[in-house]
């Protein structure tokens, strides 16, 4: 079935510092790629986004490129803000699959002044 | 527009006992997803509905159900609590794309229910 593999951390970073935050996939028909974010005491929102492959998903200064041929989406961010400290999660959903939104894990980032 | 709604935001029940959760969806939206989030599991997913009917389930016992009602509003039970239910039970929304009613995957989430079984 349908799986998200990503990094589960816990990642702490200085401010301005670079993010990586790795995230492989296994899907049955055509998935689309997300990353969410929890920030503490939150619901989930959702981040960044790509459908197809070489899509290029982009918010707040947060990157991640789908690639099919080594079937990722690593989520990057050049520069981090304490306010960045959240739980991210890299998500996919596969149209003429499950149809259902599958997580994985999470990770922890948390960057300190 | 306000945001996805859950209640109640916090509560606590003992093993055998029976809880409903609700979730109001974002107006206009008529698709609700219910995950659960543990530290050891992580997100899971429950159920989705759509127009009052069940549309996708994932892999969890009977004692977990759902219901949706004609104005989109959710609940969902957990019948004979176990330790183990421990957890935060995320409601998310989302309005389905086109005729096909595909799920784009773009789900809102509400701030959740979180169920501590004692």
């Amino acid at each position: 079935g349908d799986s998200v593999t990503q990094m589960e951390g816990p990642v702490t970073l200085s401010e301005e510092a670079f993010l990586t935050i790795n995230c492989t996939y296994t899907a049955t028909g055509y998935p689309s790629l997300f990353w969410y974010v929890q920030y503490p005491g939150e619901g989930l929102q959702l981040l960044l986004k790509a459908t197809k492959a070489d899509d290029k998903g982009s918010n707040k200064g947060f990157e991640a490129t789908y690639r099919k041929e080594t079937t990722s989406f690593h989520l990057e961010k050049g520069s981090v803000q304490v306010s960045d400290s959240a739980v991210y999660f890299c998500a996919l959903i596969s149209q003429g699959g499950s149809e259902k939104l599958v997580f994985g894990k999470g990770t922890k980032l948390t960057v300190n002044p | 527009k306000a945001g996805v709604t859950q209640t109640p935001r916090y509560l606590i029940k003992t093993r055998g006992q029976q809880v409903t959760l609700s979730c109001s969806p974002i107006s206009g939206h008529r698709s609700v997803s219910w995950y659960q989030q543990t530290p050891g599991q992580g997100l899971q997913f429950l159920f989705e509905y759509f127009s009052e009917t069940q549309r996708n389930k994932g892999n969890f016992p009977g004692r977990f159900s759902g219901r949706q009602f004609s104005n989109s509003r959710s609940e969902m039970n957990v019948s004979t609590l176990e330790l183990g239910d421990s957890a935060l039970y995320l409601c998310a929304s989302s309005s389905l794309r086109g005729s096909g009613r595909v799920n784009t995957g773009e789900l809102f989430f509400g701030e959740g229910s979180r169920l501590t079984v004692l």
